[in-house]
């Protein structure tokens, strides 16, 4: 089945204590991205990867880090979490060019 | 710069009546946009998509959406409302030359009985 998929599902942590949120898709898609939902501002992007060892960042790209040394992965560090990195991530993929992107389950992460 | 504006964060309307839920977008090139639907607790799937030719396009679960470059406008709508729509809607926009897209801020539709 095609899919994207992210671990942990849910996740409470402490400011501070280096966290991995992974994500995987199983599609051969060139272009991943990260994004944060919060109540009322919508999806913002956070950094996003057009290929292996290609990433930039998005609208919102303090305090997170990206790597993508495998063209299915693409994890999302935070080094450092504080209380505003609170809120329900995902991740998304989309082939090169066809612009269509499929979403992960989310991840929604609490900081204490 | 692309953006797109979703009217209404909140709609409600009831069970068998007419779904509207509103988005404007701008972009400086033709673009490719998109209707996704967020249930509760799950991640965004598509619902449909606008890429080039005929401007009527036609989604899953009933929806459907027109492309109105005069207006910038690319609605969506569905005949009559089921209480299994109740989700979260987002327009979102594409300027075709890379794979970025940007999306509105959402509107909740409510179904009442």
């Amino acid at each position: 089945e095609a899919q994207v998929t992210q671990n942990p599902r849910y996740l409470i942590t402490v400011t501070g204590k280096k966290l991995t949120v992974t994500c995987s898709q199983n599609m051969n898609h060139e272009y991943m991205s990260w994004y944060r939902q919060d109540p009322g501002l919508g999806l913002r992007q956070i950094y996003y990867s057009m290929n292996v060892e290609v990433t930039d960042k998005g609208d919102v790209p303090e305090g997170y880090k990206v790597s993508r040394k495998e063209k299915r992965n693409f994890p999302l560090i935070l080094e450092s979490p504080s209380p505003n990195q609170t809120s329900l991530y995902f991740c998304a993929s989309s082939r090169q060019g066809e612009g269509t992107q499929y979403f992960g389950p989310g991840t929604r992460l609490l900081v204490l | 710069a692309q953006s797109v504006t979703q009217l209404g964060s909140h709609v409600s309307v009831s069970e068998g009546a007419l779904v509207l839920l509103r988005c404007n977008y701008s972009s400086s090139v033709p673009p490719y946009l998109f209707w996704y639907v967020q249930y509760p607790n799950q991640g965004l799937q598509l619902l449909l998509k606008y890429t080039t030719g005929a401007t009527l396009v036609k989604g899953i679960n009933g929806f459907e959406a027109e492309f109105k470059k005069s207006e910038t406008s690319f609605h969506l709508t569905k005949p009559s409302a089921h209480m299994s729509d109740a989700a979260e809607y987002f327009c979102a926009v594409s300027d075709r030359r890379d794979d970025k897209i940007i999306f509105g801020k959402g509107t909740r539709l409510h179904i009442l009985p």
